[in-house]
């Protein structure tokens, strides 16, 4: 089975653009979450889509926003770059996103915001 | 505070050493405790995962829990260099459906 895919794998921006993640969850799945880590605050959530429901939001500006599409792909968009956002963004998926259900994550898009 | 404590290391061990990683956390709601294993340039692969309290073996990795002291450790027996990576803690508690992550103990096996 494939795993997570996220594309793509590197972006470099400049403050004040937009950009747009996205990722194919494992066949089968149905959530989607998203992180962001950078070296000073970890990994941390950003928010978990279920047919193409947003269930849950993290501590994050309106900036960042996503939505599910009714195949469980995902895109995960931020408006209005700044440099602070110069992150990895992952993507995991689960079979039902429900507490404690295994995330599998991809490999990740790392961001440069210049 | 944090919610989730965890030493960044790096914790440096010969080549067939025990390994001890470990987390303190604070939110006494959490119930759903996992470990995953972070490669350079990779994203994050669990590696164990344990309801509640109690013990949990896979292999040479065993997970422990201990509610009461709100803490969890992760061992790695006979330690090898492909062991290296970070080592990430992440709970979960009912209904919130979102990991909190401990920041990572980055670990090195020296051949």
């Amino acid at each position: 089975k494939a795993g997570v895919t996220q594309t793509p794998r590197y972006l470099i921006k400049t403050r004040g653009q937009q950009v747009t993640l996205s990722c194919s969850p494992i066949s089968g799945h149905r959530s989607v979450s998203w992180y962001q880590q950078t070296p000073g605050q970890g990994l941390q959530f950003l928010f978990e889509y279920f047919s193409e429901t947003q269930r849950n939001k993290g501590n994050f500006p309106g900036r960042f926003s996503g939505r599910q599409f009714s195949n469980s792909r995902s895109e995960m968009n931020v408006s209005t770059l700044e440099l602070g956002d110069s992150a990895l963004y992952l993507c995991a998926s689960s079979l039902t996103g429900e507490s404690g259900s295994p995330l599998h994550f991809g490999n990740g898009t790392r961001l440069t915001v210049t | 505070q944090k919610e989730v404590e965890q030493d960044p290391g790096p914790l440096s061990v010969p080549e067939g050493a025990i390994v001890s990683l470990n987390c303190t956390y604070s939110n006494s709601a959490f119930q759903y405790f996992m470990w995953y294993r972070q490669y350079s340039r990779k994203g994050p692969e669990l590696l164990m995962y344990t309801y509640s309290s109690g013990n949990k073996e896979d292999g040479r990795f065993t997970a422990q829990v201990d509610k009461s002291s709100k803490y969890i450790s992760l061992f790695i027996r006979d330690s090898q260099p492909s062991d290296s990576a970070t080592y990430l803690c992440a709970m979960d508690e009912p209904g919130r459906r979102a990991l909190t992550f401990g920041s990572g103990t980055r670990l090195q096996v020296q051949p």
